[in-house]
């Protein structure tokens, strides 16, 4: 295990259609985050889990968005009814969280998504 | 209302030059300055870190200055090469609630 792997690479699908993205965290890191990055923009926050509880969601992820870390260990981020304005990369990053330490985030590939 | 500005937007530097990007915050509640570097294709990657209860954090080539009464802190890329040639962002933190806030990126272009 030599990093944060994510499934697919590149997805292209038609307005309206589900899509399914996976992530794989470091094998011992407990936190797993999820962000949404467009072109010319840093990555937006979207939602992160600790262990299996997801912890915290943007205002950006609207109700067609669902993540879940069934058992903390990989990360599945639906899609529903894509919608062209979703077309982004989808970036994971996970970290080992301690409480009152810095927690280095370290992340995958990304997924990215073309809604045509 | 987004919390990290960063500039410059683009910058060009000669090899061997230095690059300096600067971004501001304004939530006094972070607690951890990372940068990152990104390459096309590619997922961030940390660079280096920086806590506000130092003023400076050198390693190798790269810098990072922190200035807590202003809400600023900065990257320094000393000697810099074509090799640093990428998509650079800085980002805030607050430590509990781990989530990064992340600047809109600096595309570095270094020439030969």
């Amino acid at each position: 295990d030599t990093g944060v792997s994510q499934d697919p690479r590149h997805k292209i699908t038609k307005r309206g259609q589900n899509v399914t993205f996976r992530c794989d965290p470091i094998s011992e890191h407990n936190r797993l985050y999820w962000y949404r990055q467009t072109l010319g923009q840093g990555p937006e926050f979207l939602t992160y889990f600790q262990n299996e509880a997801q912890l915290e969601k943007s205002r950006l992820l609207s109700d067609r968005f669902s993540a879940e870390r069934p058992k903390g260990s990989f990360s599945t981020l639906e899609i529903q009814r894509t919608e062209q304005g979703d077309s982004a990369m989808y970036l994971c990053a996970s970290s080992f969280h301690r409480r009152w330490a810095y927690n280095e985030q370290f992340f995958g590939p990304g997924t990215r998504l073309t809604v045509l | 209302q987004q919390q990290v500005k960063q500039s410059p937007q683009s910058l060009i530097v000669q090899k061997g030059g230095i690059s300096i990007i600067n971004c501001a915050y304004e939530n006094t509640a972070f607690d951890y300055f990372p940068w990152y570097q990104q390459f096309p294709g590619k997922g961030p990657a940390l660079l280096i870190a920086i806590r506000p209860d130092v003023s400076e954090k050198k390693e190798g080539r790269f810098t990072i200055s922190f200035n807590k009464s202003a809400k600023q802190f900065s990257l320094h890329i000393m000697d810099s090469q074509p090799g640093d040639s990428a998509t650079y962002f800085c980002a805030a933190s607050d430590t509990n609630a781990g989530k990064s806030t992340f600047g809109d990126g600096t595309t570095l272009t270094v020439k030969p």
